[in-house]
């Protein structure tokens, strides 16, 4: 059974810093793209980051680039999204998400997500 | 880059009817070298992550009711619930994964009536 937990959620204030981890099992980590997908409270959904299988590649939406850095550690099953000088409007439930497919920008269908942890930037 | 719009927004309909939600791209998502549409359709219910409903635009994922349904091509797509239960009271997103960043619409409401 294929599984995603978030975590490293929290309180931060604007212009700090957190890194959220997502723990994958179920499956073969290192053969499959993944992304990052946020929420903001009463908000539809928006797509952050994505990491092909190898770490290799990386893909960010504009209004994070140059300050979140997705990453992945394929010996422990763990996906990253380290993010800097946060903001207000970055407040939202962050999602990890499977990809069925192993890379490329075009990309496959995110069939797999975890809960979500919850990111609050404020003073 | 891809946006994605969604119409309506929301949306009441009777139980046992149909629903359908549109889901328009900027660009073409149909990629010709292998004739398919990255278009994928999520519903979500309230305090839960979102779900895979449909992707390639008419392929239902594994252990959906076949009351859900797919169509479209190149920046036109629809999402048909033939007949409502209640249960599929939620939230539904399209999003596109032909090019980064892969964007969604903004949402559609389903409610009953």
């Amino acid at each position: 059974e294929v599984q995603l937990l978030e975590s490293g959620g929290g309180l931060v204030q604007p212009g700090g810093s957190l890194r959220l981890s997502c723990a994958a099992s179920g499956f073969s980590f290192s053969s499959y793209a993944m992304s990052w997908v946020r929420q903001a409270p009463g908000k539809g959904l928006e797509w952050v980051s994505g990491i092909s299988g190898s770490g290799g590649s990386t893909y960010y939406a504009d209004s994070v680039k140059g300050r979140f850095t997705i990453s992945r550690d394929n010996s422990k099953n763990t996906l990253y999204l380290q993010m800097n000088s946060l903001r207000a409007e970055d407040t939202a439930v962050y999602y990890c998400a499977k990809r069925d497919d192993s890379s490329g920008s075009r990309g496959g269908k995110l069939d797999y997500w975890g809960q979500g942890t919850l990111v609050t930037v404020s003073s | 880059d891809i946006v994605m719009t969604q119409s309506p927004d929301s949306l009441a309909v009777s139980l046992g009817e149909r629903a359908t939600i549109n889901c328009k791209s900027s660009q073409s998502v149909l990629y010709s070298s292998n004739n398919k549409n990255y278009l994928g359709w999520y519903q979500q219910k309230p305090g839960q992550p979102p779900k895979l409903l449909i992707y390639w635009a008419s392929t239902r994922e594994s252990g959906v009711p076949d009351r859900f349904s797919g169509s479209g091509s190149g920046t036109d797509f629809t999402l048909t619930i033939s007949s409502l239960q209640a249960e599929d009271v939620a939230v539904y997103y399209c999003q596109q994964y032909y090019s980064t960043p892969h964007s969604f619409g903004q949402g559609t409401k389903l409610e009953i009536k």
